[in-house]
Order: structure tokens, then C-alpha cells, then sequence
């Protein structure tokens, strides 16, 4: 099986930077997605990690270590539109419960 | 990038009926979807794997009496609710994997169904 853990919530300020955590426990590893969702809607892909490091796509970044089971979200310059649900996920797409950030001005 | 489309967004129906939702792969074929079911505040659950031409599996504790699931082509997979009761008012969603079932493909959603049972 797979146990995926994330924050519940985090609050940042506009411009600011904001790091989400997940940390997984699964038999087998495939590969760590990481998805954003806003209230009501589907998720929209973020980003892809399976070999350790940093992978840097504009303002969001998404590390990982497979040895320690570990990943982060890294979100800079928020902006309001940032505000919304952060989705880890791993292998068959199980997912982590979600972290809601909520950006304030 | 490729497009999922999922219809119906919205549905309301009378407990005892049934519900079909459809999912499509717009631009690409998709040899395996996935369907999830979200309740308010809580994470995605992968409710089953649908796969073309063969029978979906089902993941432990979701009734596949139930929950007919039906990928009956390369671009179209349905959900079928039976016998819907309140309990099962959710958020609905399917993804289609790109590329097949490698799994360092990126999985796409549809727009997900708002299902409520009255």
C-alpha cells in the first residue's frame, strides 16, 4: 500500500515563498506527481519528479528524495492566484490529502 | 496540452436512479483511465482503473456492482452510478494517461461531476 503525508493548510503573504511538504511510504516507486486544485475543479498537472533533485519550472520547483521517502513544493513570488489545493501523488496516482494555501495580500 | 472532457459537470438525481458519466480523451487515445471520487475538503480516491477492451479494476472497498465502469474504446470511459443514494454525492472525476500506461506519463483531468442525490 501507499501512505502519503502532506500539511493541511498553509498561509503566505503575496510575494513570499511557500514550501509544502510530502512524505511517502509506498512497496514500489514509480515516480512523484504534484497537482493544484482550486475549489470545485479538477487538478491541473504541476510537476514530475523520479530521480532525486530539483526540477524547476518557473515560479514552482519540486525536489525529491527517494531514499528518504520526501518531496517538497516550492512556490515563489505568490501571487493571489497561487491560493488553492497542492496535491502530492505517487506511483498509481494515489494521492496525498492536499495542503490548501491560502495567499494573503 | 491534451484535453479530457467530462460530461455531464453537473447532475442531480433521485435516489434509486441511475447515473452515467462519460469521459472522453479529445486529442489522444488512452488505453487506461482512472476514476476518482473527492468529497468535500478530502484528497482524490482512486475508485478504479479502467482499462480498453478489458474489465476495469477496482479498488478495495469500491462495490464494482455499483460502480459499472465501461472503456468500451481508445477515447471514451464511462461511469455508471446504480441505484444512487445520498451517500454517494461526490466529486467525480476521470484522468487519462498520455502515452499509455508508463507511469512517467502525465495523467490529464477531466472537469470532474458535481453528482448530488436527492
Amino acid at each position: 500500500g501507499q501512505n502519503i503525508d502532506q500539511p493541511t493548510e498553509m498561509t503566505a503573504t503575496e510575494g513570499a515563498i511557500v514550501q509544502i511538504n510530502c512524505t511517502y511510504q509506498t512497496s514500489g516507486f514509480n515516480g512523484l506527481f504534484w497537482y493544484q486544485q482550486h475549489a470545485g475543479e479538477a487538478p491541473t498537472f504541476l510537476s514530475y519528479n523520479v530521480l532525486d533533485g530539483l526540477e524547476e519550472k518557473g515560479r514552482f520547483s519540486s525536489f525529491l528524495s527517494r531514499s528518504k521517502g520526501y518531496s517538497y513544493l516550492l512556490l515563489k513570488e505568490l501571487q493571489m492566484k497561487d491560493s488553492a489545493s497542492y496535491l502530492c501523488a505517487v506511483n498509481k496516482l494515489s494521492f496525498g490529502a492536499g495542503t490548501t494555501v491560502t495567499v494573503r495580500a | 496540452g491534451a484535453v479530457v472532457s467530462q460530461h455531464p459537470s453537473r447532475v442531480i438525481c433521485k435516489s434509486g436512479t441511475s447515473v452515467k458519466i462519460e469521459c472522453r480523451s479529445l486529442d489522444f487515445q488512452a488505453t487506461t483511465m482512472f476514476w476518482y471520487r473527492q468529497f468535500p475538503k478530502q484528497s482524490l480516491m482512486l475508485m478504479a482503473t479502467s482499462n480498453e477492451g478489458s474489465k476495469a479494476t477496482y479498488e478495495q472497498g469500491v462495490e464494482k456492482d455499483k460502480f459499472l465502469i465501461n472503456h468500451a474504446s481508445l477515447t471514451l470511459s464511462t461511469l455508471t452510478v446504480t441505484s444512487a443514494h445520498p451517500e454517494d454525492s461526490s466529486f467525480y472525476i476521470c484522468s487519462a494517461l498520455l502515452g499509455g500506461n508508463r507511469m512517467n506519463t502525465e495523467a490529464f483531468f477531466g472537469q470532474g461531476t458535481r453528482l448530488t442525490v436527492v
